[in-house]
């Protein structure tokens, strides 16, 4: 019964240091996303992919890279990380291919860049 | 661009009385329409979502929302709130093809017992 599972769930990185935040879902969902939130902006779309082997920016997608693994897997990749990337990070699953409405969230990863 | 208003951040109510959270679209054509909750640390659930038909529509745990084109309205209600339901609301609006919806900022309820 796990739905959407993130790792980390908190992290700390200094400027300019990698990471990958990762992603699984169970529920053989087609598509996957990436959101972030910051306080008072709601939530704004990272990337997504709307099927295995294909992804897509979204609104905010610059200092960030997506790897559709598999169709379980969604990875967020964070290149040289700045103090403005610092947000609390959601992935997200949806059945469908065509009417892009996440269903399923996980807990979120809490990034903070110093 | 679609677009979507919360003109509340924050709203107040006592266990037991009705509730509505507001919303405000700007799309030109049908836009497609979502609530979604969110409880402390956690990630958002999907509570309804309005596609095309009835202009009001049922969604979990006893909420509902109408929709009004000629308000651009999306109003969320429930007739008598509990103090489970404190939590961040964001209404979403999605435009057609892709339908990927932008969130509003969201209206945190609080629940007074």
């Amino acid at each position: 019964n796990a739905g959407v599972t993130q790792t980390p769930k908190f992290q700390v990185l200094k400027t300019g240091q990698s990471m990958t935040l990762q992603c699984a879902q169970d529920m053989n969902h087609n598509s996957m996303y990436w959101y972030r939130q910051d306080p008072g902006m709601g939530l704004r779309l990272i990337y997504y992919s709307a099927s295995e082997g294909t992804t897509d920016k979204g609104e905010v997608p610059n200092g960030y890279n997506v790897s559709r693994l598999n169709k379980r897997e969604f990875s967020l990749r964070l290149e040289s990380a700045a103090p403005s990337q610092t947000s609390v990070y959601f992935c997200a699953s949806s059945a469908g291919t065509e009417r892009h409405q996440p269903q399923h969230f996980g807990d979120g990863t809490r990034l903070s860049i110093l | 661009a679609q677009s979507v208003t919360q003109p509340d951040i924050h709203i107040t109510v006592s266990e037991g009385a009705s509730l509505e959270l507001r919303c405000n679209y700007s799309y030109g054509a049908t836009p497609y329409l979502f609530w979604y909750v969110q409880s402390p640390g956690q990630g958002l659930q999907l509570l309804l979502k309005y596609f095309s038909g009835d202009t009001l529509v049922q969604g979990i745990k006893g909420f509902e929302a109408e929709f009004k084109r000629s308000q651009s309205s999306f109003n969320l209600r429930k007739p008598s709130v509990h103090w489970s339901d404190a939590a961040e609301y964001f209404c979403a609006v999605g435009e057609g093809g892709s339908y990927i919806p932008t969130f509003g900022r969201g209206t945190s309820l609080i629940v007074h017992p």
